[in-house]
């Protein structure tokens, strides 16, 4: 699966937008791009996938650069309890599911 | 969305005993289950990868005779630590994939080990 990498750390206030960005440039054609975080001590937990298309559902939207070599996952109205690492992940297609997870952003969200 | 629990939420154990795990789907069928390890401050390190009705398959460097996983029914898959040590001690978290809908990675809320 090909790596992504990640700033460390972000900082929001409460209220505005999160971008979260990732570089992937070694993606290839069937590898998608997810999107985990994980709050303190909890699972992780999923936030949203997709391939070539933007996605967008109820927690963020997903941003794929037309060459898919980086991404950006947008929380549109950062909350305190946003507060987490984020991770964005590449897997490839098929049957192999597995998630290599990297260092991921911590991004905390201010009052 | 789906959900997987796991339990116990922290053991806490001597030194040279063993330590069950237990990692359920409640409300679908996972064909397959992961488990991972994360030390404090560290990103989740996956360790092994079971199949229902399968012996499970382990990453580079993980001892499969300490780390017995097994994955009976497509509800359920436990870690067992066994002759558990004090480097032991880490966040274990399973995670499961719905068979059907498999897209999407489901994880569970994780143990916390604490080996004295």
């Amino acid at each position: 699966d090909a790596k992504t990498t990640q700033p460390p750390s972000m900082d929001c206030a409460e209220g505005r937008a999160a971008n979260l960005p990732c570089n992937h440039s070694t993606i290839s054609g069937n590898e998608y791009v997810y999107w985990y975080r994980q709050i303190h001590s909890q699972g992780p937990q999923y936030i949203i996938h997709g391939l070539k298309n933007n996605e967008t559902n109820e927690m963020a939207s997903l941003i794929i650069t037309e060459d898919r070599k980086s991404s950006t996952l947008i929380l549109p109205h950062a909350t305190l309890r946003d507060t987490a690492v984020y991770y964005c992940i590449v897997r490839s297609g098929g049957s192999n599911y597995k998630l290599t997870f990297g260092k991921g952003t911590l991004l905390t969200v201010n009052p | 969305g789906a959900v997987v629990s796991q339990h116990p939420s922290w053991v806490i154990c001597k030194s040279g005993t063993s330590v069950k795990i237990e990692c359920r789907s409640l409300d679908f069928q996972a064909t397959t289950m992961f488990w991972y390890r994360q030390f404090p401050k560290q990103s989740l390190m996956l360790m092994a990868t079971s199949n229902e009705g399968s012996k499970a398959t382990y990453e580079q460097g993980v001892e499969k005779d300490k780390f017995l996983i097994n994955h009976a029914s497509l509800t359920l898959s436990t870690l067992t630590v066994t002759s558990a040590h004090p480097e032991d001690s880490s966040f274990y978290i399973c995670s499961a994939r719905p068979g059907a809908i498999g897209e999407k990675l489901f994880f569970g809320s994780g143990t916390q080990l604490s080996v004295l």
